[in-house]
C-alpha cells in the first residue's frame, strides 16, 4: 500500500541555519503531497502542498518540490528561526482512496536562538 | 483556508464514563470527515471516516462499538468514546474535507481534544 518516510528527529539546529527534513513516498497512483505542521498542543495546519510532479509548494519560507523521478517532498527553509519549532509530518493523498491522508511518523524540529 | 473546530478542546472523566467530542466545519461543508489518534509524540493514526448520513468506516483494529460516530449533518460529525478507561487517554483529531475540484481533496484540521481518563 501507499507509504511516507520521513528522516528521523529530532532535528536541532541554530537560528538562521538552513533546514531540509527529507520525505519519501511509495504510491501506486498520482498522488498529491502534503507538509503539515503541528505547534505543541495543537492540530495540524498545512504548510504547503503539491498536487503534480515537478510542482513547487512554498509558504512563509518552506519550500518542497514534488520529485516523481525520486518519488520525494523534501522541505527546505533557507533561514530557521526559534518560531518554526514544531513537528512536522509529510502526508499524500490518493484521490482514489476518498481523500485519506497517509501520513509520515513526524520530525521534531527544535530551533535554538 | 476552511475552518474546522473541535469541543471541547480538553477534558478530563472517570474510568467508566463515556465522552462526546463534537468537530464543525464552519465555513464550509464536509460531506466526509476524518477521525484520527495521536499519542505523544508520534504520528496520526487514522480511526475512521465519517460519511454524513451514513455509518462511519472505521480502519482495521479499530472498535467501533467502543469509539461511536455519527454525522448526522454535512457541518458535524460527533466522536463518542464509550466506557472510557485510562488507555483511551490521548489527543483526538478530527478533519474535514473539503472538495477542491478537479485537481485535488484538502483536508482541513480541528484544533483536537486532550482526553485524559483518570
Amino acid at each position: 500500500g501507499d507509504s511516507v518516510t520521513q528522516m528521523e528527529g529530532p532535528v536541532t539546529l541554530s537560528e538562521e541555519a538552513f533546514l531540509t527534513i527529507n520525505c519519501t513516498y511509495t504510491a501506486t497512483g498520482y498522488p498529491s503531497l502534503f507538509w503539515y505542521v503541528q505547534y505543541p498542543g495543537e492540530g495540524l495546519q498545512l504548510l504547503l502542498k503539491a498536487t503534480k510532479a515537478d510542482d513547487k509548494g512554498s509558504n512563509k519560507g518552506f519550500e518542497a518540490t514534488y520529485r516523481k523521478e525520486t518519488t520525494s517532498f523534501h522541505l527546505e527553509k533557507g533561514s530557521v528561526q526559534v518560531s518554526d519549532s514544531a513537528v512536522y509530518f509529510c502526508a499524500l493523498s490518493d484521490r482514489n482512496q476518498g481523500g485519506k491522508l497517509i501520513f509520515g511518523q513526524g520530525t521534531e524540529l527544535s530551533v535554538k536562538p | 483556508g476552511a475552518v474546522v473546530s473541535q469541543h471541547p478542546s480538553w477534558v478530563i472523566c472517570k474510568s467508566g464514563t463515556s465522552v462526546k467530542i463534537e468537530c464543525r466545519s464552519l465555513d464550509f461543508q464536509a460531506t466526509t470527515m476524518f477521525w484520527y489518534r495521536q499519542f505523544p509524540k508520534q504520528s496520526l493514526m487514522l480511526m475512521a471516516t465519517s460519511n454524513e448520513g451514513s455509518k462511519a468506516t472505521y480502519e482495521q483494529g479499530v472498535e467501533k462499538d467502543k469509539f461511536l460516530i455519527n454525522h448526522a449533518s454535512l457541518t458535524l460529525s460527533t466522536l463518542t468514546v464509550t466506557s472510557a478507561h485510562p488507555e483511551d487517554s490521548s489527543f483526538y483529531i478530527c478533519s474535514g474535507l473539503f472538495l477542491g475540484g478537479s485537481s485535488y481533496n484538502e483536508q482541513f484540521f480541528g484544533p483536537g481534544t486532550r482526553l485524559t481518563v483518570l
